[in-house]
């Protein structure tokens, strides 16, 4: 157990509906990254956050946007979904100050149908 | 932009054969770091290279940092069939702990017992 939790854990949906994927990363991580592994796929970056603030964007769609809560914890929202979306959301948090790695969550499938 | 190329995509080994995968940036990392995934997991940070020219080992596992801090390799040495995943290499541009965290394609790797 890496100590992030993401929630859903699968979630099926239709074309053109909005979800929100939610992420708690582990106690006392600042970072959090949020990445798109699509089947075959590698890990596509999307966007970081730290204590709150946009750090660095990737290649995510406008219809995609995400936020940090003063508690950390971060929200990935999917818009207008397409049948393409489907893929696994990793959310992954690190600590910055003492330690290198970024511990991942279990992911979220989300399915568009 | 800032990309992280990454070869093989697939890789078929006998047990006991040598196994290596190779990443390549376009530009200068502040760091890069290994990550290994089963089939059906998510991400496991394995090792941190921050200095030019760095190698580092872990049992069966050798990392390497190129000269210019723009390449990488993980050379598995009498791979067994608990060495199976995907092996994702990451580059940090920026800050070394708050940049950007760009992971390649990866590396999936089966082993024939």
């Amino acid at each position: 157990d890496s100590g992030v939790t993401q929630t859903p854990k699968h979630l099926i949906t239709a074309t053109g509906q909005r979800v929100t994927l939610r992420c708690s990363p582990r106690s006392g991580d600042l970072s959090v990254y949020w990445y798109q592994q699509s089947l075959d796929q590698g890990l596509q970056f999307l966007i970081q956050y730290y204590n709150g603030e946009e750090r660095a964007k990737g290649n995510i769609l406008e219809r995609f946007s995400a936020q940090q809560f003063p508690d950390l914890h971060s929200e990935l929202n999917l818009s207008s979904l397409e049948l393409g979306d489907s893929a696994l959301y990793f959310c992954a948090s690190s600590v910055v100050s003492s330690s290198p790695e970024a511990f991942f969550g279990q992911g979220t499938r989300l399915t568009v149908v | 932009g800032q990309q992280v190329m990454q070869i093989p995509q697939y890789q078929h080994v006998q047990e006991g054969e040598d196994f290596t995968t190779y990443c390549n940036s376009s530009t200068t990392l502040s760091n890069i770091q290994w990550y290994k995934q089963r089939p059906g997991g998510h991400p496991v940070f394995l090792i941190q290279l921050v200095k030019s020219g760095e190698v580092k080992k872990q049992k069966r596992l050798t990392f390497q940092f190129g000269e210019a801090k723009k390449n990488s390799s993980l050379h598995i040495t009498a791979t067994q069939t608990t060495d199976v995943g995907t092996y994702f290499c990451a580059g940090r541009y920026g800050s070394s702990n708050t940049g950007k965290l760009i992971f390649g394609q990866g590396t999936t790797l089966q082993v024939k017992p």
